[in-house]
């Protein structure tokens, strides 16, 4: 199926650890970018991407690294877990005509 | 310095009845608005948007309201369904600029049979 596609689903981290969330958009999107949703506080933009390497800071990218080597894969690094860092994680993309299609989500836990 | 505001956590309406959710936004440079619904372990979903060079945009059921002089949005449901029932987020955008969307808190929606 189209869309955009994120794994893993759910993770579970210790403080410290490294880990990448991988998405993968197959609708030749240029746009894609990186959310998390904290309970009351909404999607906060971490970082995103308007193509194939170019990319850049969103609301809150302290703790997250990004890149962007190909129009279709935009994967984000989490480079020391803290336990605030815990949340829903969703990657979207697109074309600028229509509104960003999101993927199902990582819920992330760091203990 | 929150950029868009849904001021309601939540809205509980009777089925068949006209849901009205709303939305502030204070950065003039936002020039295109779009509503999303999400439900419980899933991605937002896409459900209408607006440019700002339109007052008003309908989608069937939806219809979504734009008055630029009070920067407020309100995205109307008519008649309400219990499957209506999600977290509708207001998202904003300078289309001029990079096209990333910035997103209110949301608001939860009950239909009640």
């Amino acid at each position: 199926n189209a869309g955009v596609t994120q794994t893993p689903k759910f993770q579970v981290l210790k403080t410290g650890q490294s880990m990448t969330l991988q998405c993968a958009q197959d609708m030749n999107h240029e746009y894609m970018s990186w959310y998390r949703q904290d309970p009351g506080m909404g999607l906060r933009l971490i970082h995103y991407s308007v193509g194939a390497g170019i990319t850049d800071q969103g609301e809150v990218p302290n703790g997250y690294n990004v890149s962007r080597s190909t129009t279709e894969d935009f994967p984000l690094r989490l480079l020391s877990a803290a336990p605030s860092q815990t949340s829903v994680y969703f990657c979207a993309s697109s074309d600028r005509n229509y509104g960003y299609t999101f993927g199902s989500g990582t819920r992330l836990t760091v203990v | 310095d929150q950029q868009v505001k849904q001021n309601s956590p939540s809205l509980s309406v009777q089925e068949g009845r006209i849901s009205i959710l709303n939305c502030d936004y204070t950065n003039s440079m936002f020039d295109y608005f779009l509503w999303y619904k999400k439900y419980p372990a899933e991605g937002p979903t896409f459900l209408i948007s607006i440019s700002s060079i339109k007052d008003k945009n309908e989608d069937g059921r939806f219809t979504v309201f734009l008055n630029k002089s009070a920067k407020h949005l309100s995205l109307h449901i008519v008649p309400s369904q219990p499957g209506d029932s999600a977290v509708y987020f207001c998202a904003a955008s300078d289309t001029g600029s990079n096209y990333k969307l910035t997103f209110g808190k949301g608001t939860l929606l009950t239909v009640n049979p």
